[in-house]
């Protein structure tokens, strides 16, 4: 079945060290998304790549990176520059909107916590 | 810009009571709408979408009417269940390529339901 896959669940990292988030899917979606996610809060949006080699900043990408290499992984490092990296954080794909709209499909989520 | 606006939670009904979830839009054009779902500790499952005013989209007993003459895509369910307890989430995204077709969230309703 195809998918989208996040891992590791759960992740833990120690004061000022750089950390990769693993996104990959196999939906043959072109489009790719990072969002993050704190308590009782709603989603706000890191990095999204539209397509293979180009990304674009979201609203709060200060402190992280991405790659996109290849159609199916879209990584995301959480680096030290990250003040409050504690967070839940999801992954997303789409196919390009002109063909309408069919929404996102969502991974299962990291829970990334600063040990 | 676009935006969405849900009512805050969090939500606590009785089981089989009925349930009601606003979400109104603002947007240029005409755009998709979503509602979302995520259990704890998941990543967010497309409940139902409607593409066009007047399209109803329905799933799992739960139905949404996109209603342009108010911009509203309330979400409803005529009987709610302990398993429905959730996060759930609007969202619009528009139909034309690019950017535009990113999502835009609501910022989520925590739904609680006791048996």
């Amino acid at each position: 079945d195809g998918g989208i896959t996040q891992s590791p669940k759960y992740l833990f990292r120690k004061e000022g060290q750089n950390v990769t988030l693993s996104c990959e899917q196999n939906l043959n979606h072109d489009a790719m998304y990072w969002y993050r996610q704190d308590p009782g809060q709603g989603l706000r949006l890191i990095y999204y790549s539209q397509i293979v080699n180009d990304f674009q900043k979201g609203d709060i990408a200060e402190g992280y990176s991405v790659s996109r290499e290849k159609k199916e992984s879209f990584p995301l490092t959480v680096t030290s520059a990250q003040k409050n990296p504690t967070a839940f954080y999801l992954c997303a794909s789409s196919i390009p909107s002109n063909r309408g709209n069919y929404g996102y499909t969502f991974g299962s989520g990291t829970r990334l916590t600063v040990v | 810009g676009d935006s969405v606006t849900q009512m805050e939670g969090p939500v606590t009904l009785s089981e089989e009571a009925f349930l009601t979830i606003n979400c109104t839009y603002t947007a240029t054009g005409y755009p998709s709408l979503f509602w979302y779902v995520q259990y704890p500790g998941e990543g967010l499952q497309l409940l139902l979408k409607a593409t066009k005013a007047d399209d109803k989209g329905s799933n799992k007993g739960f139905e949404a009417t996109y209603r342009k003459e108010t911009t509203s895509f309330h979400l409803e369910k005529g009987s709610v269940q302990v398993s429905d307890s959730a996060v759930y989430f609007c969202a619009l995204g528009g139909n034309y390529g690019g950017s535009q077709g990113n999502l835009i969230f609501g910022k989520g309703t925590k739904l609680s339901v006791k048996p």
